[in-house]
């Protein structure tokens, strides 16, 4: 069974650019979630989607967004790019929602944003 | 509101020795605990998790951890360490009724020959 992937595992952006991270979750999975992973804040909780719907978003400003389609892959997009935003982005898939099901991460994708 | 906190974001142990990375949770309800691990370049793979049942959970790769409530803690135990151990192990936690993990800030083991 294919495991969780993400694309593309590296880009460069510009600052003020947008950016658009993809992620297919692993088949039967309808729980996708994204992190951002930066050295100075760890691991932070972006949102969480199944069957479509947007179940719970962290502190993250208006910038970031997110959706998931009817095939449970998944998008997240930055808008107008700053160099915080450098990190590495995780997405994570489990077979249904809610808290104590394990979530099986991708490999992440790497934004540097210059 | 949860919170994760692990003591030491840097712990080094001898070939063969004892691995304890330590790991205290806030939950105003009883957690859902995970243990995962991260190799260089990777995602997080998940090494162990408490949901109910018996408090002492074993793992992959000989890793165990034991929920203490009284102590409000999860420590992850390895009995011997393996070169092949030295990653970034976080804990987080979870509870019924979000859908939210609340990870720790991570505990970079190293493996000394």
């Amino acid at each position: 069974k294919a495991g969780v992937t993400q694309t593309p595992r590296y880009l460069i952006k510009t600052r003020g650019q947008q950016v658009t991270l993809s992620c297919s979750p692993i088949s039967g999975h309808r729980s996708v979630s994204w992190y951002q992973q930066t050295p100075g804040q760890g691991l932070q909780f972006l949102f969480e989607y199944f069957s479509e719907t947007q179940r719970n978003k962290g502190n993250f400003p208006g910038r970031f967004s997110g959706r998931q389609f009817s095939n449970s892959r998944s998008e997240m997009n930055v808008s107008t790019l700053e160099l915080g935003d450098s990190a590495l982005y995780l997405c994570a898939s489990s077979p249904i929602e809610g808290a104590g099901n394990t979530i099986y991460f991708g490999e992440g994708s790497w934004l540097t944003v210059v | 509101a949860q919170s994760v906190t692990q003591l030491g974001s840097h712990v080094s142990v001898s070939e063969g020795a004892l691995v304890l990375l330590r790991c205290n949770y806030s939950s105003s309800v009883p957690p859902y605990l995970f243990w995962y691990v991260q190799y260089p370049n990777q995602g997080l793979q998940l090494l162990l998790k408490y949901t109910t049942g018996a408090t002492l959970v074993k793992g992959i790769n000989g890793f165990e951890a034991e929920f203490k409530k009284s102590e409000t803690s999860f420590h992850l135990t390895k009995p011997s360490a393996h070169m092949s151990d030295a990653a970034e192990y976080f804990c987080a936690v979870s509870r019924s009724g979000t859908y939210k993990y609340i990870f720790g800030t991570g505990t970079r083991l190293k493996v000394l020959a």
